[in-house]
């Protein structure tokens, strides 16, 4: 079945570095999500990906949706201790909102 | 952001009882809703689909006769856990698609 490559696994880096994170694919998504969670929470929606090669910011997040529709990353700049958490990419091939989610990426901050 | 509301958010239950967990869209309709499970430092592994006035579709591997699915209103999807055992505890979470997918917040199951 369809499976997404997240790395790194964890991170660990000091206080306002920049933060760069990716998810691979051998199958095709339409859509690219990526979601942080903290502990016992939910996944919290950070930025969508509908359309091949496109770039997308949020704040101190940005994200591209790779053009061969099989790739992303999500890059955090200047980081700040809030930022702690678990992030998970996922990709959807169909409208229906089924998702396949990567490893996710454990991110520490070091004061 | 949509907003989906997922409860309860933790539940302890004793080895044999049934557990039902409610996911609701609180401002939007959901006529698909997905279950999700998510064990320790793990990933999100999707369990099955939830859709409004017909079954749930399973994913491989899941029994569908324990984790029993209702989504009976365009607003709320139900997961019950039947004659749990210690294997089923684990964080359930319910998402539904508001042109992205929201997720609730997650309900920790404890079967002792």
């Amino acid at each position: 079945g369809q499976q997404l490559n997240q790395s790194p696994q964890s991170m660990f880096i000091q206080e306002g570095e920049d933060v760069s994170m990716n998810c691979t694919s051998s199958s095709i998504f339409n859509t690219w999500l990526w979601y942080k969670q903290d502990p016992g929470e939910g996944p919290v929606l950070l930025i969508a990906l509908y359309k091949a090669g496109e770039l997308t910011s949020n704040g101190r997040l940005t994200a591209q949706f790779g053009i061969t529709r099989k790739d992303s990353f999500l890059n955090i700049s200047a980081s700040i201790p809030s930022d702690v958490g678990i992030y998970f990419c996922a990709g959807s091939s169909s409208n229906t909102g089924k998702l396949i989610f990567g490893q996710g990426t454990t991110l520490q901050v070091k004061p | 952001g949509a907003v989906v509301s997922q409860h309860p958010s933790w539940v302890i239950c004793k080895s044999g009882t049934s557990v039902k967990i409610e996911c609701r869209s609180l401002d939007f309709q959901a006529t698909t809703m997905f279950w999700y499970r998510q064990f320790p430092k793990q990933s999100l592994m999707l369990m099955a689909t939830s859709n409004e006035g017909s079954k749930a579709t399973y994913e491989q591997g899941v029994e569908k006769d324990k984790f029993l699915i209702n989504h009976a209103s365009l607003t709320l999807s139900t997961l019950t856990v039947t004659s749990a055992h210690p294997e089923d505890s684990s964080f359930y979470i319910c998402s539904a698609s508001a042109g992205a997918a929201f997720f609730g917040q997650g309900t920790r199951l404890t079967v002792v």
